[in-house]
């Protein structure tokens, strides 16, 4: 079974200061790792994904996230951030197989104060 | 660009009575996954659909549910008898590809609250 663990179920940080978003997971496989935002009233967008290549992935919005497999972490930052990224933030992780229903984390919603 | 569409984005009804959730994933995707989050709780898997058929259903997707693509655009969620406890976000998902890592896109959702 797979599962994702968010440390934090909410996150303030000063504009201009680093978002650090903690998600450590749980796989028996190799697993597919991705991180999604979901903006009020919006659907869930991915910012980024991690799929075995690079350990140091890069996504949208100036956000990348590190896949640490000793630490089975696959925490999510941002070095500068804008009130823009207020948001709800969601690690998910999949099998690398054929089925994938995605496995989701409790979410951290992101506060960024002026 | 294109995106996932859903309606309505909110559904009251009654205890009991059906209810159809509608998607429109997009255009040349194959693969079709419903989510649901209750207020508070974890996005979790419901289904997902391809070639007119289920793939894989989580342990939530029991007899009161159903899926179907009625025609070339539409994919749909049906809730037989809804229960109080059904009330919740209902995501649409849509991608390419079978594979993990293939990006799964998701609609703004359809929020259903049983009274």
């Amino acid at each position: 079974a797979q599962s994702v663990t968010q440390l934090g179920s909410h996150v303030s940080v000063s504009e201009g200061a680093l978002v650090l978003l903690r998600c450590n997971y749980s796989s028996s496989v190799p697993p597919y790792l991705f991180w999604y935002v979901q903006y009020p009233n919006q659907g869930l967008q991915l910012l980024l994904k991690y799929t075995s290549a690079a350990t140091l992935v890069k996504g949208i919005n100036g956000f990348e996230a590190e896949f640490k497999k000793s630490e089975t972490s696959f925490h999510l930052t941002k070095p500068s951030a804008h009130m823009r990224d207020a948001a709800e933030y969601f690690c998910a992780v999949t099998r690398n197989s054929g089925n994938t229903p995605l496995v989701f984390g409790k979410g951290t919603r992101l506060s960024v104060i002026a | 660009e294109p995106e996932v569409t859903q309606t309505p984005s909110h559904q009251v009804t009654q205890m009991g009575q059906e209810v159809i959730l509608r998607c429109v994933p997009i255009s040349n995707h194959l693969y079709f996954y419903w989510y649901r989050q209750i207020l508070g709780q974890k996005v979790e898997f419901l289904v997902s659909f391809y070639n007119n058929e289920i793939s894989e259903k989580s342990e939530i997707f029991d007899d009161q549910f159903s899926v179907e693509r009625p025609d070339g655009s539409n994919f749909t969620l049906k809730i037989r008898s809804t229960k109080l406890e059904d009330s919740a976000m209902y995501f649409c998902a849509s991608s390419e590809a079978r594979t993990g890592t293939d990006t799964q896109y998701f609609g703004p959702g359809t929020r259903l609250t049983v009274l």
